[in-house]
């Protein structure tokens, strides 16, 4: 098993250019979310998804998109970047419901936007 | 609304000692579950010790145990004989039970190691 697995490690953008993060796992599991990593403040959830075709808003979703047309993906769309974006982004999945309801991390996305 | 609190943004210890992370959490659920993670310079998330809030006893794994103080809402983490590679930025964390499995991060630990 290749667990999560996200694409690109690193990326730079200039404001208002669009990017998708991608997001796989390949663990069968029904929940996937993103979050972003700034210094000071841990992670914050961005969308999360309980299954295929099923998305939502987490704690700050504004300026990011998601869908999930297949269990296994889950990609971040950034529409117009600003540099407020910038930080490193986390993608992650679960299922939940088993008995220790633990979230396996992808490696990363460190995403600076100029 | 679940929140996570972690008041010390950094910690040393020496090798071979003993430290104690503290986090306390607010939370209206009441079947819920609690984790620490360790992030290393690669950045990787690693799961350290999780925690069931409807489980009285606390978790161990190995090094790391736990002190889950539920009527307190504190939830800290002890690492015994501690390593050099035990040095990282440590994150408290909750989940509510349920298919939305929504984690709330506290917001770290940085946990040095002197040899």
């Amino acid at each position: 098993n290749a667990g999560v697995t996200q694409t690109p490690k690193f990326q730079v953008l200039k404001t208002g250019q669009s990017m998708t993060l991608q997001c796989a796992q390949d663990m069968n599991h029904e929940y996937m979310s993103w979050y972003r990593q700034d210094p000071g403040m841990g992670l914050r959830l961005i969308h999360y998804s309980v299954g295929a075709g099923i998305t939502d808003q987490g704690e700050v979703p504004n300026g990011y998109n998601v869908s999930r047309s297949t269990t296994e993906d889950f990609p971040l769309r950034l529409l117009s970047a600003a540099p407020s974006q910038t930080s490193v982004y986390f993608c992650a999945s679960s299922r939940p419901g088993t008995s220790n309801n633990e979230q396996f991390f992808g490696p990363g996305t460190r995403l600076t936007v100029l | 609304a679940q929140t996570v609190t972690q008041s010390q943004p950094e910690m040393s210890v020496q090798e071979a000692e003993t430290v104690t992370l503290s986090c306390t959490y607010d939370t209206s659920e009441s079947d819920y579950y609690l984790f620490w993670y360790k992030q290393p310079p690669s950045r990787q998330m690693i799961l350290v010790i999780r925690q069931e809030a409807y489980k009285q006893q606390n978790a161990t794994e190995n090094r790391f145990s736990v002190n889950f103080q539920k009527a307190a809402k504190s939830f800290s983490l002890k690492i015994s004989d501690s390593q050099l590679g035990d040095a990282a930025m440590y994150f408290c964390a909750a989940s509510r039970g349920g298919a939305t499995n929504k984690l709330i991060f506290g917001t770290g630990t940085l946990l040095a190691v002197q040899p």
